[in-house]
């Protein structure tokens, strides 16, 4: 089955600085690539998402990039802001018929003001 | 998100009850998934469910059943055979076409003492 491993667990920047969150995926088959963002005790909230033709997709101060052949995919938050801190969770999606769906076990992102 | 309706917010049980969790959709989804989260942790999938009357054990199904009489709802019932069932509990739904993220409702935090 498919496997997705999140790095790092942990990530605290400075306000107005770049921060970085990537994932590893195992199954080729893998073609769709969401994003989630979990404030405490609430929901996760899809932020941004990435399709396996696209190398590249960005809004706003969000971007996420994809390496198939690699197989990993990360999101990069530039200017940050206190407010993005919380919970980030990546997951691979295969859409055929059926959705599987695998999460990363997700990044705790503090935003030092 | 309003289209997914989890109730309660809260719930106290005591040890050795069943209890049910409520999740109700309006987003005509087809797809509908249970996940557990534990303090500081990710998403481990429950039970899922891709069209009515039909579902599939996740990760960790022990000691939890699921039905699925209705596209609209997929109540969980967290029966006295799981053994540590103190939780936060998300339900999530998806169309199962393609590229089609998770949706997420609020959460039901299940305290059993």
């Amino acid at each position: 089955g498919e496997n997705v491993e999140q790095h790092p667990s942990t990530l605290s920047v400075q306000e107005g600085d770049s921060a970085v969150i990537k994932c590893t995926y195992s199954d080729s088959a893998s073609n769709y690539f969401p994003w989630y963002k979990q404030e405490l005790g609430k929901r996760p909230q899809l932020i941004i998402d990435i399709r396996s033709n696209v190398g590249e997709k960005k809004d706003q101060r969000i971007a996420v990039t994809l390496n198939k052949t690699a197989k990993h995919f990360s999101l990069h938050i530039t200017e940050t802001q206190p407010e993005d801190s919380a919970v980030y969770f990546c997951a691979a999606i295969f859409s055929g018929g059926y959705q599987k769906v695998t999460f990363g076990t997700g990044t705790k992102l503090q935003v030092i003001p | 998100d309003g289209g997914i309706t989890q109730s309660p917010k809260y719930l106290f049980r005591k040890e050795g009850q069943n209890v049910t969790l409520s999740c109700e959709q309006n987003l005509n989804h087809d797809a509908m998934y249970w996940y557990r989260q534990d303090p500081g942790q990710g998403l481990r999938l429950i039970y899922y469910s891709q069209i009515v009357n039909d579902f599939q054990k996740g990760d960790i199904a022990e000691g939890y059943s699921v039905s699925r009489e209705k596209k609209e709802s997929f109540p969980l019932t967290v029966t006295s055979a799981q053994k540590n069932p103190t939780a936060f509990y998300l339900c999530a739904s998806s169309s199962t076409g393609v590229d089609s993220p998770l949706h997420f409702g609020n959460g039901t935090r299940l305290t059993v003492t």
